[in-house]
């Protein structure tokens, strides 16, 4: 089952410009991760941000998580060509006494020169 | 370097046909992981393993088995009872099974003739 949802499913900007994608969820978690994909390539793990925690930064990356309303969002500072990519959030919740990863849609960002 | 490490990249199975993806790692992780996307959509998890000789189902299981017989390596089969096979997969791998970060393969493109 799906549990994040990003919004927008689409992003357009130019280089120099932000970009802030959102990410809900339904269920309790113990954390909340961003991922990165370029087309036809695997995933790479951008930040993680634990249930706890209410801002983190990482380079021209910030991500806030809002337990109360079940979301989060990444803001993407200064964008480059680049940073064109799928973006997904995922969070990890216990599983029968395991802990996995849910991956919502993803988040398509173009970044034009 | 270490990674992961997914053959072949590209792969079509014909009608009736059982075929398996490879998925190897050198980073000394205990936990692995199959995911599935389509186009457009998000990942879907497949199988886990925390530790070797152990394996669990994910949310999509049916018409897929693995087994983890090496740390090192967890092969997936797609059976001919996968109806729908074509999909992008993905293989990943965690230091522990606690919902900490992913590190992914480059992924495998499967295609039915």
């Amino acid at each position: 089952s799906q549990q994040g949802e990003e919004d927008p499913q689409a992003l357009s900007i130019q280089e120099g410009e932000n970009a802030t994608m959102n990410c809900s969820y339904k269920t309790s978690i113990n954390n909340l991760q961003w991922y990165r994909q370029n087309s036809g390539r695997g995933l790479v793990h951008l930040i993680l941000i634990r249930s706890n925690e209410r801002e983190k930064h990482s380079g021209r990356l910030r991500v806030t998580l809002d337990t109360s309303k079940k979301s989060s969002s990444l803001l993407i500072t200064a964008s480059r060509a680049a940073d064109t990519a799928s973006y997904f959030c995922a969070t990890a919740s216990m599983n029968s006494g395991y802990s996995t990863l849910t991956f919502g849609k993803g988040t398509m960002l173009l970044v034009s020169p | 370097d270490g990674g992961i490490t997914q053959s072949p990249k590209y792969l079509f199975r014909k009608e009736g046909q059982n075929v398996t993806l490879s998925c190897e790692q050198n980073l000394n992780h205990d936990a692995m992981y199959w995911y599935r996307q389509d186009p457009g959509q998000g990942l879907r998890l497949i199988y886990y393993s925390q530790i070797v000789n152990d394996f669990q189902k994910g949310d999509i299981a049916e018409g897929y088995s693995v087994s983890r017989e090496k740390k090192e390596s967890f092969p997936l089969t797609v059976t001919s009872a996968q109806k729908n096979p074509t999909a992008f997969y993905l293989c990943a791998s965690s230091i522990t099974g606690g919902g900490e970060k992913l590190f992914f393969g480059s992924g495998t493109q499967l295609s039915v003739l």
